[in-house]
């Protein structure tokens, strides 16, 4: 079955420290995966994304996330957390259902970056 | 830059009344998606299109329909809404898979709420 998981509700970080968000899937095939982030009220925007190649993937605002096949893991980190990156973290993998495409997305993680 | 444009923000209906939630996205792109965003249950798809005139049922279609009559423009109706569709709902679309690897690009959301 394809599924995504984000073990974690909600991250609590203190500025200035590292965050990790943590997701792992399940997939059939070579896995493409993804990091949105939400800020309140607003839509998901497209951060990060792992196809193929290097297993650390940088993105947007300073994010990165570590791709590890043996884990099936795909961990969003930031070296030095900011208080305006507190939003909502959604991990996505590429399935495909009835023959098409789709991104299927864990749950969220809230995270709180405390000043 | 891609735009897509939800054009209600917030919308409150009662129990029974027929909803419209409209979609235009402004850069050409053939598939188009309806998700449903509630806590701790992440994204679920509703319906997506992949063309004119086309429509695949996603996760969770039962209760709704959808519309594609122009490229540009995908709309989801609730023939009679519920309480229990009280909901973010997320309109995304991206272009076709040559040349792309799958990320979805969001509007900024409708949240309806139903009495």
């Amino acid at each position: 079955a394809q599924s995504v998981a984000q073990p974690e509700d909600q991250v609590n970080v203190a500025e200035g420290n590292p965050l990790t968000v943590k997701c792992t899937y399940s997939v059939s095939g070579n896995p493409y995966l993804f990091w949105y982030v939400q800020y309140p009220n607003r839509g998901l925007q497209f951060l990060l994304k792992y196809i193929t190649g290097d297993n650390l993937v940088k993105g947007s605002y300073g994010f990165e996330a570590e791709f590890n096949k043996s884990q099936t893991s795909f961990h969003l980190k930031k070296p030095s957390a900011l208080v305006s990156d507190s939003a909502l973290y959604f991990c996505a993998v590429r399935g495909i259902s009835g023959g098409y495409n789709k991104l299927i997305f864990g749950a969220g993680t809230r995270l709180a970056v405390h000043p | 830059d891609v735009k897509v444009t939800q054009s209600s923000r917030y919308l409150v209906k009662r129990t029974g009344e027929k909803v419209f939630l409209e979609c235009v996205q402004d850069m050409d792109h053939e598939n188009m998606f309806w998700y449903r965003q509630d806590p701790g249950l992440g994204l679920r798809l509703i319906y997506f299109s992949y063309d004119v005139k086309m429509k695949e049922k996603g996760d969770i279609p039962e209760g709704y329909s959808v519309s594609r009559e122009k490229k540009e423009r995908f709309s989801l109706i609730l023939e009679s809404a519920s309480t229990n569709q009280t909901s973010m709902y997320l309109c995304a679309s991206k272009p076709t898979p040559l040349g792309n690897t799958g990320e979805l690009f969001f509007g900024e959301g409708s949240r309806l709420t139903v009495l």
